[in-house]
Parts: C-alpha cells; structure tokens; sequence
C-alpha cells in the first residue's frame, strides 16, 4: 500500500498475556520508529530503526518490551507478560532515507489490556 | 525531563479568527521542527515544518515561526475552521545527530468553534 500499515488495528487482550503488533511501513523506507500514546498522553518515543538495527532502544519502558526488524521492511513489536498499564494506542511511522525528515505515520493498534 | 513542551493542553478559538499554537524546547542541538495534526482513532499527519536556518516557513493558511534564541516556535492557523479541530503535536528532531528519533510535545487540543 502506499501509507505505513499497521496489524492488528484493535486488540484487547488479558492481562499476563503476550502480544504482537506489527507494521509494514512504506516501501522504501529505511529508518522505522514505534510510539505509543496513552490516554491523555503524548507521543511517547518507544525505538528507532535503521535498515535492520536500532540504534535508540531508549524508549522501551520495559524488558517485556522487544521489538525487531526484517529485511529492513516489516517489524513487530512484541509486549511480554501485558500489564494494564500497557493500554494505548501503539504508533509506528516510517522515513526515507534522504528526502526530508518527515515521518509519516500508520493509524496506529489500539491495545486494550483487561 | 520534557524536551519539548507544549504547556497549553487545549485551546479554543472562534471560526474566522487565528489560532496560535506554542511550543518550547530545551536541547539546542534540535535542528528540525514539525507540526503534526492528529485526529481521534487516526493516525498523526504531518501538517508543516521549518529547518533552524529558517526563522518562518509558510503554506496556505498555516504559518510556524522558529525563535532560536528563545527556543520557541509557534504554529499561526489564519483563519481558522472547524475542520482544524484536532490535537497538535509539536516534534523536533536532531538530524545532523546521532538521534534519529522526533521528538514530541505532549500535544494541544484545539477547538474551533463555528
């Protein structure tokens, strides 16, 4: 497609379970980020990719939290053992790689822990 | 400690009139700010942005102004119209930097009223 896409766009899961969200973002892109946005909140940086590595973790709020790139395409966050506090909306955006510092974002996966 | 900050969380403002959006920062190495709109259950969409060599940069109704030794810019919406209702994140970035990650204000709602 031509925007970032993001799978799944809504989930609710029980709390102590794991999940993984994933995101396609425009082809060609080379630099990936996630955010996530709790309710209220801000964006809240989560990591940065470029290509396949991630130079800036620094925004992962925990060690449940892992994410990894492929093939410098798709990635998937993933969020071990949920906590409620995990609840928000969780962002990703891609970047071409030297025309212009605009990142455009997907619509984003709504994760609801109960 | 908040890099960029958007005190205002939300404003309002009567159709026709300007809507005048804030945003501080603390890092002098930022040397690229952005303005994005985000509607509720959307994604962010980039609205407008300026390079530190720019004190102003305009497109069509929308017009942000950089105050680098105030470390201050702000985003002019003249006239403004109901359809500008969203939430604005103000976003700066460390291009010629290690970072590579935007950095967000915490966002302000705006309303405008017909």
């Amino acid at each position: 497609g031509a925007g970032v896409s993001q799978s799944p766009s809504n989930k609710v899961t029980e709390k102590g379970k794991d999940v993984e969200l994933r995101c396609d973002p425009i082809s060609g892109h080379t630099a990936l980020y996630w955010y996530r946005q709790s309710l209220g909140q801000g964006l809240e940086f989560l990591i940065y990719f470029q290509g396949n590595s991630a130079p800036d973790k620094s925004g992962l709020p925990s060690d449940r939290f892992s994410a990894e790139r492929t093939g410098g395409s798709v990635s998937t966050l993933t969020i071990q053992r949920t906590q409620q506090e995990d609840s928000a909306v969780y962002l990703c955006a891609s970047r071409p790689a030297r025309s212009g510092n605009t990142i455009y974002f997907g619509e984003g996966s709504w994760l609801t822990v109960v | 400690d908040q890099q960029v900050k958007q005190n205002s969380p939300s404003l309002s403002v009567q159709e026709g009139r300007i809507s005048i959006l804030n945003c501080d920062y603390t890092n002098s190495m930022f040397d690229y700010f952005l303005w994005y709109k985000k509607y509720p259950a959307e994604g962010p969409t980039f609205l407008i942005s300026i390079s530190s060599i720019k004190d102003k940069n305009e497109d069509g109704r929308f017009t942000v102004f950089l105050n680098k030794s105030a470390k201050h810019l702000s985003l002019h919406i003249v006239p403004s119209q109901p359809g500008d209702s969203a939430v604005y994140f103000c976003a700066a970035l460390n291009y010629g930097g290690s970072q590579g990650n935007l950095i967000f204000g915490k966002g302000t709602k705006l309303s405008v009223k017909p």
